[in-house]
């Protein structure tokens, strides 16, 4: 099966620009997820999606960050204005199944901000 | 709050050598655990999970982990590491109780010596 596809791989912007990430999910994959995951540090939920629906997003920061998945396929993650701090790797995850399935990980987009 | 403490950041062995990383988990309820695998520029890669059952699980590249819940703890064990093995390694934290929600520890770097 094709995994999870992400694009671009790299992206620098200045602060105060905006910028935009892509993730195609797994083909059935119903819960979509993007982590933020700063240089040394583990992955940070964003946002988790069930279909085009949000189930969490309490860690997204909202006044910059924004993300939706329309019709429950593709998600797309914006950041506008980025900061310096927002320099990271953006992953984007799925699964299809309960709390037990594995999450199976795209190659993630590595943002920096100068 | 669910969380995970991966005390060692780093850790070097010599090929051939056994492997143990340390995983200290905090979940209000059954957890369900996993160990990840990242390379440089590559996602995450699931090595095992643990959610029922016998406490000792196998998974991909011969390794293994060990779930004590009276220590909250999940280790990883490799009897034998190769050079391939360098990579990070994250243990993450989810179940039903938190949502769905996986959280990672802060990995633990290996490096493998020739």
């Amino acid at each position: 099966e094709a995994g999870v596809a992400q694009s671009p791989r790299y992206k620098i912007i200045e602060k105060r620009q905006s910028v935009a990430f892509w993730c195609n999910p797994i083909s059935g994959h119903a819960t979509l997820y993007w982590y933020q995951q700063i240089l040394g540090q583990g992955p940070k939920l964003l946002i988790q999606f069930q279909n085009n629906g949000v189930v969490d997003d309490s860690q997204l920061p909202k006044d910059r960050f924004s993300a939706e998945r329309l019709k429950g396929v593709d998600s797309t993650l914006k950041i506008q204005p980025a900061k310096l701090e927002d320099s990271a790797v953006y992953l984007c995850a799925t699964k299809n199944g309960p709390g037990d399935s594995p999450l199976h990980f795209g190659n993630g987009t590595r943002l920096t901000v100068t | 709050a669910q969380s995970v403490t991966q005390p060692d950041i780093h850790i070097t062995v010599s090929e051939g050598a056994s492997l143990e990383l340390r995983c200290n988990y905090s979940y209000g309820a059954t957890p369900y655990l996993f160990w990840y695998v990242q390379s440089p520029g590559q996602g995450l890669q699931l090595l095992l999970k643990y959610f029922s059952g016998d406490t000792l699980v196998q998974g991909i590249k011969g390794f293994e982990a060990e779930f004590k819940r009276s220590q909250s703890s999940f280790n990883l064990r490799k009897p034998s590491v190769h050079w391939s093995d360098a990579a990070e390694y994250f243990c993450a934290v989810g179940g039903y109780g938190g949502g769905n929600k996986l959280t990672f520890g802060t990995g633990t770097q290996l490096k493998v010596e020739l």
